[in-house]
């Protein structure tokens, strides 16, 4: 299958900025992902990007994609607590396959 | 309130017993899959589903079966479990082309 990577571990400071760094190997990638697991409960969508878009916002999200450097990263500002969790990346790129990668885990200290 | 459900969540069996782990959606979704996740690997596809009749085997099929009868329901089916198979799997559904939306989890120990 397709590589996907990340960083294992991530702390920030509540109120800093986090920001979460994917690298992914298939030039073909379609949709790419970010969902967000909670100890013991499974993954929730956070949000996606499709490959002919550069950036995406939602509210405290902020999703970048260099797709020369097939790089994909997730800002999260103004960190809270309640942030603290896995967070993996995923892509497609038909849409029937998904790849994740390992998955960064974020503690956020009060 | 649109979900996806999968029983049991926890299990603990032996080796060489049959068992199936249902996985159900309300939401028509005519995509489904199946994943296993494990320490430092991530999340695993083991199958998919495009609509009803139609499955494929995702990176890490040997040792499961799936069926899909219905559009709604999706079980893995593990005819003989072994000790690697002990893990965290995780159903999820979508719209065909759409994101993922996953279930709460099964935790299966094989002894």
């Amino acid at each position: 299958g397709e590589d996907v990577e990340q960083s294992l571990f991530l702390s920030v400071r509540e109120g800093d900025s986090s920001v979460i760094n994917c690298t992914y190997t298939d030039s073909s990638s379609t949709y790419l992902y970010w969902y967000k697991q909670e100890p013991g409960a499974g993954l929730q969508l956070l949000t996606y990007i499709f490959s002919n878009m550069d950036m995406k916002q939602d509210q405290r999200l902020t999703v970048l994609l260099n797709k020369k450097d097939k790089h994909l990263s997730l800002r999260i500002a103004d960190t809270q607590t309640g942030d603290s969790a896995i967070y993996f990346c995923a892509e497609s790129a038909t849409g029937n396959q998904f790849y994740f990668g390992t998955g960064t885990s974020l503690t956020v200290i009060p | 309130e649109a979900q996806v459900t999968q029983n049991p969540r926890y299990l603990i069996t032996v080796t060489g017993k049959k068992l199936t782990v249902t996985c159900s959606q309300n939401m028509n979704h005519e995509y489904m899959s199946w994943y296993r996740q494990d320490p430092g690997l991530g999340l695993r596809q083991i199958y998919y589903s495009m609509n009803v009749e139609v499955t494929d085997k995702g990176d890490v099929p040997e040792g499961y079966k799936v069926s899909r009868k219905e559009k709604r329901n999706f079980p893995l089916i593990l005819e003989s479990p072994s000790p690697n198979q002990t893990s965290l799997y995780f159903c999820a559904s979508s719209l065909t082309g759409g994101p993922l939306y996953f279930g709460p989890g099964t935790r299966l120990l094989v002894l």
